[in-house]
């Protein structure tokens, strides 16, 4: 079946601007992860969904950055005045969501992010 | 609070070479341990994982043991291969979310 897929697959925007980047989960999932990863470290856990509610939110770096998931299933993560530093490439991740911890999470292609 | 360290550094080995990531972390009980794995041009993918202390992932020759009592959790393969070249993350799942705290990731480049 179809994966988790993310979109676009690149975004360059410039300093100051807002970008949505989007995520399909795969179907069935409940559970919703957003990361961000910079180069040359490991994914940062940013928000979890668990349905439509964000059950942690305490990775989001500041009020810029905000994250949706209306109908329990795409989720859109939102920067406000995106800034230098918010380059990196953000990963989303589905799982279960039956909250046994051995469950496995499946990550999308990410969406690199290039603010100028 | 909970961390995660892998050792330093990128890995170079030749072929059929027997290859080691060392992981360990310093919180007292992870429910259970993974480590994943990107290839080249390729999202994270999981490559194993242990779901309790003293339990052994294995997936594709690789294998790693969940060792309480030295907080480890180390990448061991015997032979590597030319596609074994990927970046290899530790990734326990914190407790209440599940949320997985990655380490650094090590690059591991197998040439032939």
């Amino acid at each position: 079946g179809a994966g988790v897929s993310q979109t676009p697959s690149n975004k360059v925007t410039e300093k100051g601007k807002y970008v949505e980047l989007r995520c399909d989960p795969i179907s069935g999932h409940t559970a919703l992860y957003w990361y961000r990863q910079s180069l040359g470290q490991g994914p940062e856990f940013l928000i979890y969904f668990q349905g439509t509610g964000a059950a942690d939110d305490s990775g989001l770096p500041n009020d810029r950055f905000f994250a949706v998931r209306p109908e329990g299933s795409v989720s859109t993560l939102k920067i406000q005045r995106t800034e230098r530093g918010d380059s990196a490439v953000y990963l989303c991740a589905s799982s279960l969501g039956t909250g046994q911890t051995q469950e496995t999470q499946y990550f999308g292609p990410g969406t690199r992010l290039l603010v100028l | 609070g909970d961390s995660v360290t892998q050792m330093e550094g990128p890995v170079t080995l030749s072929e059929e070479a027997f290859l080691t990531i060392n992981c360990t972390y310093t919180a007292t009980g992870y429910p259970s341990l993974f480590w994943y794995v990107q290839y080249p041009g390729e999202g994270l993918q999981l490559l194993l994982k242990a779901t309790k202390a003293d339990d052994k992932g294995s997936n594709k020759g690789f294998e790693a043991t969940y060792r309480k009592e030295t907080t480890s959790f180390h990448l061991e393969k015997g032979s590597v291969q030319v596609s074994d070249s990927a970046v290899y993350f530790c990734a326990p799942p914190v407790y209440g979310n599940n949320r997985l705290a990655f380490g650094k990731g090590n690059q591991v480049v197998v040439i032939p």
